[in-house]
């Protein structure tokens, strides 16, 4: 059975870092495109970044490119998203997911964690 | 960058109503558009992708349609667990990204 689980979420301060962890079970993180997607409160959502399933290529949203960056663990079968420099509009329930079909179709999902930036 | 806009934002809706979402891509995706329900509280699900085909599970009143720049979602009748708000995404093409529309919240009227 997929399954998907974040955590790392909290509050943190304005301009600081925090790394989002996302362990999956049912599938390897290795051979899936593996994505980031947020949602800040009461907004819709927004692609946040991915990595394929060869961990060769990542790329970023605009809004967080240069400051968030993906990467993941094969030996624990975890994604990862390490946030810096971040904002307020970065508080937001951040979604790990994964593709099915094709890579950037969002088949599986977790249940999100939330990023709280204050000042 | 492709933009994805949708409409209505809200639509308001009896139980046995047919609704239609429309989804208006900025350059052409050709058949690359899918379709999320998310509920409240709830993470995105995946319904519709390729345009017309249906996730595995989703039951048959929902359907889509369209090419290029113009897509529909179509919910036949809708039932009660069909209220929630609905998304569409580009999910392939010229450039990296999978783009949401801003969504379409059906609500009860």
């Amino acid at each position: 059975q997929v399954q998907l689980v974040e955590s790392g979420g909290g509050v943190v301060q304005l301009g600081r870092s925090l790394r989002l962890s996302c362990e999956v079970s049912g599938f390897s993180v290795s051979s899936y495109a593996m994505h980031w997607v947020r949602q800040a409160p009461g907004k819709g959502l927004e692609w946040v970044a991915v990595i394929s399933d060869n961990g060769n290529d990542k790329y970023y949203g605009d809004s967080v490119k240069g400051r968030f960056a993906i990467s993941r663990d094969n030996s624990k079968n975890t994604l990862y998203l390490q946030m810096n420099s971040l904002r307020g509009e970065d508080t937001a329930v951040y979604y790990c997911a994964r593709s099915t079909y094709s890579d950037y179709l969002l088949g599986y999902w977790g249940q999100g964690t939330l990023v709280t930036v204050s000042s | 960058d492709i933009q994805m806009t949708q409409s209505p934002s809200t639509l308001s809706a009896s139980v046995g109503d047919r609704v239609t979402v429309t989804c208006r891509a900025s350059q052409s995706v050709s058949q690359w558009l899918a379709w999320y329900q998310q509920r409240a509280g709830r993470p995105p699900k995946l319904l519709i992708y390729k345009t017309s085909s249906l996730q595995s599970g989703v039951p048959s009143r929902f359907s889509g349609s369209g090419s290029g720049t113009e897509f529909t979602l179509t919910i036949s009748s809708l039932q009660p667990d069909d209220f929630a708000t609905y998304y569409c995404q580009r999910y392939n093409g010229y450039s990296p990204g999978g783009t949401f529309g801003q969504g379409t919240k059906v609500e009860i009227k």
